[in-house]
């Protein structure tokens, strides 16, 4: 049961370009969404989470922006750079309930 | 501070052998979380635990798979008869309480042939 949906599978974006990945979900329930990068061979490092409370949070070159009538929130990297060129996860869940679901995965790569 | 702990980080195993992955969560971390991601996909939860209690194993599969947090020692992960589906990258993450952001270990890949 697929409960968070991320697109696209694989992103190319030149340098100093804008990456934008989407996510929807399904379950009402879920009270915080975080965004997860992932380089080859590692685990997911936190990159910015949100809670349903705002819009949108900005943190750097990182902003997610959020939907909650839409069940939508997304993941927008400005002036990207190759350092940036990674797999980004998003994810959802419940407070309290660690059962965290995650979204397929983008592999963005930022061409120089 | 050392980070969340996974060994080994490559594990093959041949069809019905036992596979035991070991994690040692963050210092101060009571809480860990097992997940499974195979190529190309997200991670998918099995289970979550507390020291001495499995709080949530309902991503487990119900045949073969155990997890552990003993009162000492680091979080086990049992994979008991492995079977080529099996093989994958299997994360642990810990959390000091179970409102706080996850931090994940680096992986063990386990290679069934």
């Amino acid at each position: 049961q697929q409960q968070v949906k991320q697109s696209p599978q694989s992103l190319i974006v030149q340098k100093g370009g804008i990456s934008i990945i989407n996510c929807a979900y399904e379950n009402t329930a879920f009270d915080y969404f975080p965004w997860y990068q992932q380089f080859p061979g590692k685990g997911p490092a936190l990159l910015i989470a949100i809670r349903p409370d705002v819009s949108e949070k900005k943190e750097g070159r990182f902003t997610i922006s959020f939907n909650k009538s839409a069940k939508q929130f997304s993941l927008h990297i400005m002036d990207s750079q190759p350092g940036d060129s990674a797999t980004y996860f998003c994810a959802a869940s419940k407070s309290g309930n660690n059962d965290m679901r995650f979204g397929a995965g983008t592999r963005l790569t930022v061409k120089p | 501070n050392a980070g969340v702990m996974q060994n080994p980080r490559h594990l093959v195993r041949r069809r019905g052998q036992e596979a035991r992955l070991r994690c040692s969560p963050m210092k101060g971390h009571s809480h860990v979380y097992w997940y499974r991601q195979l190529p190309e996909e997200g991670l998918k939860f099995m289970v979550y635990l507390q020291k001495e209690n499995i709080i949530d194993e309902s991503g487990m599969p119900k045949e073969r798979f155990s997890a552990e947090f003993p009162k000492e020692g680091p979080s086990i992960l049992r994979i008991q008869q492995v079977v080529r589906g099996d093989s994958a990258a299997y994360f642990c993450a810990s959390n000091r309480d179970s409102l706080g952001e996850q931090y994940f270990g680096p992986g063990t890949r386990l290679t069934v042939t």
